[in-house]
C-alpha cells in the first residue's frame, strides 16, 4: 500500500529565508509523487508532480522537489520564502487507481 | 472560467436531512472524484468515476451516493445526514485513469448541526 508521512506539522520561517517542508513516502511500486498547496479556504492547486523522469523537479512559485529513492523521501524547497507563501501544503503519492493519498500536511508560517 | 467547479460553497443543514453537492469540469477530463476533508485537514478519496462509471470507491457509508449523469458532472448525494458528516468536501478531474495531476474544485464546506 502507498502511504506518504510529513514530518512537520507546523514550520515556520522568516520572509526571505530558505524553505524545508518534509515528505517521506512508502510505495510498493514506481511511484508518482506530487505536492499540493491549500491557502486558507481555498482549494488545492497542484505545485509540482514526479512522475519517473528527472529527479529534481521544478514547480511553480520558485518550488523544488528532489526524489530520492534511496531515502524514500520528496521533499520540498524554495531558496527564500515569500509572504503568500504561507499554507498548507501536502505531499501526496497516487496509488494504482490513481486517486491521491495525501500525508496530514505541513503548515507553513511566515513571519516578515 | 472555472476549471472545476461546485455548488454550493457552504451548505448548512440539520441532522436528519438529505442533501447534494454538484460538481462540473469543463477540462474535458474522463476522471472525476470526490475527496473529504475533516477538521484536522486530512483529505481522503471518497469515489472516483471514469466515464460515467464507477472505478473506486472507498469505504464510504451507503448514505454517501455519487451520480454521474455525464462524464463533465459528478453530484454527491448524502442520505440522512450525521455530525460526522461536517466536513469540506472536494471535487477533482484529471485526464486518464493513469496516475497524473488533478483539477481541484474550491470545495464545499458542509455543517450538520
Amino acid at each position: 500500500a502507498q502511504s506518504v508521512t510529513q514530518l512537520d506539522s507546523h514550520v515556520s520561517v522568516s520572509e526571505g529565508t530558505p524553505v524545508l517542508l518534509r515528505c517521506n513516502y512508502s510505495s510498493s511500486y514506481s511511484p508518482s509523487l506530487f505536492w499540493y498547496v491549500q491557502h486558507p479556504n481555498k482549494g488545492l492547486q497542484l505545485l509540482l508532480k514526479y512522475t519517473s523522469a528527472a529527479t529534481l523537479v521544478k514547480g511553480i512559485n520558485g518550488f523544488e522537489a528532489e526524489f530520492k529513492k534511496s531515502e524514500t523521501s520528496f521533499h520540498l524547497t524554495k531558496p527564500s520564502a515569500h509572504m503568500s507563501d504561507a499554507a498548507e501544503y501536502f505531499c501526496v503519492v497516487s496509488d494504482q487507481w490513481t486517486a491521491l493519498i495525501f500525508g496530514k500536511g505541513t503548515t507553513l508560517s511566515l513571519s516578515s | 472560467d472555472t476549471a472545476v467547479s461546485q455548488t454550493p460553497k457552504y451548505l448548512v443543514t440539520q441532522m436528519g436531512n438529505d442533501k447534494s453537492i454538484k460538481c462540473e469540469q469543463n477540462l474535458g477530463h474522463d476522471t472525476m472524484y470526490w475527496y473529504k476533508q475533516d477538521s484536522k485537514k486530512f483529505l481522503k478519496i471518497m469515489f472516483s468515476y471514469n466515464n460515467k462509471e464507477l472505478i473506486i470507491n472507498e469505504t464510504v457509508p451507503n448514505r454517501f451516493s455519487p451520480k454521474s449523469p455525464d462524464k463533465a458532472h459528478l453530484n454527491l448525494h448524502i442520505n440522512s445526514l450525521e455530525l460526522g458528516d461536517s466536513a469540506v468536501y472536494f471535487c477533482a478531474s484529471s485526464q486518464d485513469p493513469r496516475p497524473g495531476e488533478q483539477y481541484f474544485g474550491p470545495g464545499t464546506r458542509l455543517t450538520v448541526t
